[in-house]
């Protein structure tokens, strides 16, 4: 099993839609939770850190489930330029950030 | 200041040859990452520096890969008898202290190279 699954994708929504991600991870002492963002032949760069309380920022809510070893992202109200694929990422004290591998979605008009 | 800088950008070579890459960290972050991403794949974690500690090294595929970081700062990662299959995008990061506070990793735009 690998240390970080995703739903494989890839996702095609229309403009507006609300689009849901999923991820699980196997370590349990995993520490720390991101989303990350990666446009097409583009590096990583940070959405989100994803908290035990869960968090939302504008359109974009993450939530963790630490009993499930589950994160997940939501996204509303969906914008073309949300197109990308979304890494779910975990790490032990930064030091072994395991990244899942991605989640591509499509925002068509 | 600055963000992570890698070069070069692209480096096409020949299979046998070797190749160095190069990163400039983002100032006072004391952690430093390399990764490869093959074309539509997941990133692959290969390296990791932490202050003065041993490099983790765990994810550097065979004994051809190596990494320096000299200084604390910038990082080479150097691939020796290349192969078609090292073809990639090499991709470093950096971040503050994350034995003092898990911190996010800021990425530099890559380095790919193309091992004819």
């Amino acid at each position: 099993r690998k240390e970080v699954e995703q739903d494989p994708g890839p996702f095609n929504v229309p403009e507006g839609a609300t689009v849901a991600f999923n991820c699980t991870y196997s370590n349990s002492a995993s520490q720390s939770f991101f989303w990350y963002r990666q446009d097409c032949r583009k590096e990583p760069k940070l959405l989100m850190s994803v908290y035990s309380s869960g968090n939302e920022d504008g359109r974009f809510t993450a939530q963790l489930n630490r009993a499930s070893q589950y994160i997940s992202l939501l996204i509303r109200d969906s914008k073309l330029s949300d197109s990308a694929t979304y890494l779910c990422v975990v790490s032990n004290y930064g030091q072994n950030f395991v990244f899942g591998p991605g989640t591509r979605l499509s925002v068509l008009p | 200041g600055a963000g992570v800088s890698q070069s070069p950008s692209n480096k096409v070579t020949e299979k046998g040859k070797d190749v160095e890459l190069r990163c400039d960290p983002i100032s006072g972050h004391t952690a430093l990452y390399w990764y490869r991403q093959s074309l539509g794949q997941g990133l692959e974690f290969l390296i990791y520096f932490q202050g003065n500690s041993a490099p983790d090294k765990s994810g550097l595929p065979s004994d051809r890969f190596s990494a320096e970081r000299t200084g604390g700062s910038v990082s080479t990662l150097t691939i020796q008898r290349t192969q078609q299959e090292d073809s990639a995008v090499y991709l470093c990061a950096s971040s503050r202290d994350p034995m003092i506070d898990a911190d996010t990793q800021y990425f530099g735009p890559g380095t790919r190279l193309t091992v004819l």
